[in-house]
């Protein structure tokens, strides 16, 4: 069954740097998201992404963050200045259509990102 | 406000009882989803209930939503250790459509 892959699983940065999150959705999948997870709390949405623009985004979502599908199939999530608070599992979702009815999103296994 | 808040917090259970966990939301919804997720990974769709539906079943699962109340349960029949997993609701607002707004989970232990 296809699958939504991250890299890296793992990314330690030092605060202030700028990362790259990378994503590779489902090839025939029309939207994109990136949500996050704080260590024990609640899956947060970020971000979604349909036909090479931002379609909705969440306060979470500042000027700091950026998303970009630069090639057709990457989705990538850059924070441009990392603040600790920062430090999370961010998780690629990509999903066929938004109905009705809805169809799912898959999610990728995400990046836990820890900011230094 | 908060939506998609899941009762228990926590649940275990002996392997081959029954596991129900609940739901609440507070706004209007297209549609109300559970996920799945194993420690450490990513989440995976088990269901989508749309708000016209009030029961769906899938395998071992059995899903109600009650609009009225704004509440959704999950059931997940003879479980197995296999099971062992956080679950969450999410919710699809009739506004803002593309947005999954999840709950804080319930973290479902099944004991051997």
């Amino acid at each position: 069954e296809p699958e939504v892959t991250q890299t890296p699983s793992h990314q330690v940065t030092q605060m202030g740097q700028e990362v790259i999150l990378r994503c590779v959705p489902i090839s025939n999948h029309l939207y994109f998201y990136w949500y996050r997870q704080i260590l024990g709390q609640k899956v947060e949405f970020l971000v979604s992404f349909y036909n090479n623009e931002i379609s909705e985004k969440s306060e979470i979502f500042d000027d700091q963050f950026s998303v970009e599908r630069p090639d057709g199939s990457n989705f990538t999530l850059k924070i441009r200045s990392t603040k600790l608070e920062d430090s999370a599992m961010y998780f690629c979702a990509s999903q066929f259509g938004t109905g009705p009815p809805n169809s799912p999103l898959h999610f990728g296994n995400g990046t836990r990102l820890t900011v230094t | 406000s908060q939506q998609g808040e899941e009762d228990p917090q926590a649940l275990s259970i002996q392997e081959g009882e029954n596991a129900t966990m609940n739901c609440s939301y507070k706004t209007s919804i297209n549609n109300l989803q559970w996920y799945r997720q194993n420690s450490g990974r990513g989440l995976v769709h088990l269901i989508l209930i749309r708000s016209n539906e009030r029961e769906k079943h899938s395998g071992r699962l059995r899903v109600t939503l009650d609009t009225s109340k704004k509440s959704s349960s999950l059931l997940i029949t003879a479980s197995r250790a296999a099971d062992t997993a956080s679950y969450f609701c999410a919710t699809d607002e009739i506004q803002g459509a593309q947005k999954l707004v999840f709950g804080q989970g319930t973290r479902l232990t099944i004991n051997p």
